[in-house]
């Protein structure tokens, strides 16, 4: 069975400063982890996903992701935040790649104050 | 390039009443197709998927339907809504069953009063 747990439903931070989302999973097996955001009354847009390469994930807009293991994590982070970050978003896992196994976390709102 | 349509945007709609939403597929052939429902303050629960016309896979009973008359054409249904109807409605399409990233669409946010 699969899990996944967003530490925070509301994370805010000020304009030029880092940001931290935090995602722990529980799985079976080797998942495959996603973060999505969705800006309001948008659809998902993929930022990143992990499927057993580099442990260390880039993906669009800055942001980056870390595969933990040993902590079952895969925490979203960016250096600066920029107003336009402001939105939800998601974090993803998948068991085994199923398209069917997937498990979505309940969200992070992200507010960047100027 | 592949793109993902859907409407409306924005939905009311009285307790009782019918409901059809439709999303369709461009640019691709034999997509995997997706309902997805986001309630408020949950993350997204699957409605149904689909892997081709006339297939359709209930993830949870509940009081929607879903069909799918042509290949790149989902289309999500009621008869009879009722208030818990209310939420988020996200349409997906993926590439076989292997999930490497769905493209979601844009979304329908549904009110039932």
């Amino acid at each position: 069975a699969q899990s996944v747990t967003q530490l925070d439903s509301h994370v805010s931070v000020s304009e030029g400063t880092p940001v931290l989302l935090r995602c722990n999973y529980s799985s079976s097996y080797s998942p495959s982890l996603f973060w999505y955001v969705q800006h309001p009354n948008k659809g998902l847009q993929l930022l990143l996903k992990y499927t057993s390469a580099a442990t260390l994930v880039k993906g669009i807009n800055g942001f980056e992701a870390e595969f933990k293991k040993s902590e079952t994590s895969f925490h979203l982070t960016k250096p600066s935040a920029h107003m336009s970050d402001a939105a939800e978003y998601f974090c993803v896992v998948s068991d085994d790649g199923s398209a069917r196994q997937l498990t979505f976390g309940s969200g992070t709102q992200l507010t960047v104050l100027p | 390039s592949q793109t993902i349509h859907q409407w409306p945007a924005t939905l009311v709609q009285p307790v009782g009443s019918p409901l059809s939403l439709e999303c369709t597929v461009e640019g691709t052939s034999n997509p995997n197709l997706y309902w997805y429902r986001q309630a408020a303050g949950r993350g997204l629960q699957l409605l149904f998927y689909s892997v081709g016309i006339g297939q359709i896979s209930s993830e949870v009973p509940q009081n929607l339907s879903a069909s799918r008359p042509q290949d790149r054409q989902f289309i999500l249904s009621s008869k009879k809504l009722l208030l818990s109807d209310s939420g988020f409605y996200l349409c997906a399409w993926s590439v076989g069953g292997m999930w490497t990233g769905y493209t979601f669409g844009s979304g329908t946010r549904l009110t039932v009063v």
